[in-house]
């Protein structure tokens, strides 16, 4: 157990329709990453929030937002989605940018 | 552009033998380097890393080996056992210039026979 949290498990939506996943990250870690792992682009990271103001992205489409609150947990918001957005989702932790990244269980996307 | 790279998908090896995964990468600017486990249904997980100011870094059966010069890393499992079984990713991170952003390879899948 990485000690990270994330909800829901599996998710099943349709095309268009817009879905938000939660992140918890280890307590103490400021830093948070979400990567999607698809089965044609293996794992790629897609944006990081420290301390509440975004940090870094990646190959995050526009479609996708995320936001990192106060008490320091994350949320990834999706919409318009498609039949390509189905992937698993992972959001992961670390204490300060630049350290180890500890990976949540993940959030199975499944747009129908 | 795949700047990390595993070129075997996947590894079998005896019960007690060593284990050797490798991992190329073409981005000069990486500086440090992290190996994961991944279980089927479950989130990466963190082995080991190593910085790029060292050539070698060890925690128990685990080493992992760096050669900036080929831009080549390894990393060792000694003895290997049936529950080492799974699937091991390769990452980078570019950490002066692209911030902690994990570049990850495409993974190797490790089966470990008893």
């Amino acid at each position: 157990d990485s000690g990270v949290t994330q909800t829901p498990k599996h998710l099943i939506t349709a095309t268009g329709q817009r879905v938000t996943l939660r992140c918890s990250p280890r307590s103490g870690d400021l830093s948070v990453y979400w990567y999607q792992q698809s089965l044609d682009q293996g794992l790629q990271f897609l944006i990081q929030y420290y301390n509440g103001e975004e940090r870094a992205k990646g190959n995050i489409l526009e479609r996708f937002s995320a936001q990192q609150f106060p008490d320091l947990h994350s949320e990834l918001n999706l919409s318009s989605l498609e039949l390509g957005d189905s992937a698993l989702y992972f959001c992961a932790s670390s204490v300060v940018t630049g350290s180890e990244q500890f990976f949540g269980p993940g959030t199975r996307l499944t747009v129908l | 552009d795949q700047q990390v790279k595993q070129n075997s998908p996947s590894l079998s090896v005896q019960e007690g033998r060593i284990s050797i995964l490798n991992c190329d990468y073409t981005n000069s600017m990486f500086d440090y380097f992290l190996w994961y486990k991944k279980y089927p249904a479950e989130g990466p997980t963190f082995l080991i890393s190593i910085s790029s100011i060292k050539d070698k870094n060890e925690d128990g059966r685990f080493t992992v080996f760096l050669n900036k010069s080929a831009k080549h890393l390894s990393l060792h499992i000694v003895p290997s056992q049936p529950g080492d079984s799974a699937v091991y990713f390769c990452a980078a991170s570019a950490r002066e210039t692209s911030g902690s952003r994990l570049t990850f390879g495409e993974g190797t899948q490790l089966t470990v026979n008893p």
